[in-house]
């Protein structure tokens, strides 16, 4: 298999806050993770890609210092979202791609916030 | 450049009844095309897979892809609707030479009427 979790699946939090997610690969081993971003009703927006061990390479136009990612082992991946506003609700996804496999990725069950 | 076009926002079919949903794609290199599904307020679940080997390319729950070069195409099909495939359906396609990075077409979300 390649199950891939995140935690917590739903997060409520007060403006200014910072909230961490975890994405986690459960059964094997990712070298590289990415985080997405859903808008209701649209397509997945790639925020950034994180190789274990590195600083993770952000898309055009996502503040770095707002959300930081760590890649700290094979299997886990954090996203923090700092000094968090109402405008960051999102559902947020994060995805692996399996060591020695190139291609595919797996997604995990994503992470609703919600900034009150 | 890699794009990806799904062509229908909204498919409805009848239970039963065939599924078709529609995903052209723009590729410089040899692509690797993706279905993935998504119900509602969940993750993406990996219907199949196409890399360079067969052009029929079987998948989970009955679903199946035909690629196709010459109409740069990769539809979905499934010949019976459940009502359990009532979800968001998103095509992919990514390439050996940006570090195979996922592109997403917009999504096609499938009502299956009973």
């Amino acid at each position: 298999g390649a199950v891939v979790s995140q935690h917590p699946s739903w997060v409520i939090c007060k403006s200014g806050t910072s909230v961490k997610i975890e994405c986690r690969s459960l059964d094997f081993q990712a070298t590289t993770m990415f985080w997405y971003r859903q808008f209701p009703k649209q397509s997945l927006m790639l925020m950034a890609t994180s190789n274990e061990g590195s600083k993770a390479t952000y898309e055009q136009g996502v503040e770095k210092d707002k959300f930081l990612i760590n890649h700290a082992s094979l299997t886990l991946s954090t996203l923090t979202v700092t000094s968090a506003h109402p405008e960051d609700s999102s559902f947020y996804i994060c995805s692996a791609r399996r060591q020695g496999a190139t291609d595919t990725q797996y997604f995990g069950p994503g992470t609703r916030l919600t900034v009150l | 450049a890699q794009s990806v076009t799904q062509l229908d926002s909204h498919v409805s079919v009848s239970e039963g009844t065939p599924v078709l949903l529609r995903c052209n794609y723009s590729s410089s290199y040899s692509p690797s095309l993706f279905w993935y599904v998504q119900h509602p307020n969940k993750g993406l679940q990996l219907l199949l897979k196409y890399t360079s080997a067969a052009t029929l390319v079987k998948g989970i729950n009955g679903f199946e892809a035909e690629f196709k070069k010459s109409e740069t195409s990769f539809h979905l099909t499934k010949p019976s609707a459940h009502m359990s495939d009532a979800a968001e359906y998103f095509c992919v396609v990514s390439e050996t030479n940006t570090g195979n990075q996922f592109y997403f077409g917009t999504g096609t979300s499938l009502t299956v009427i009973p």
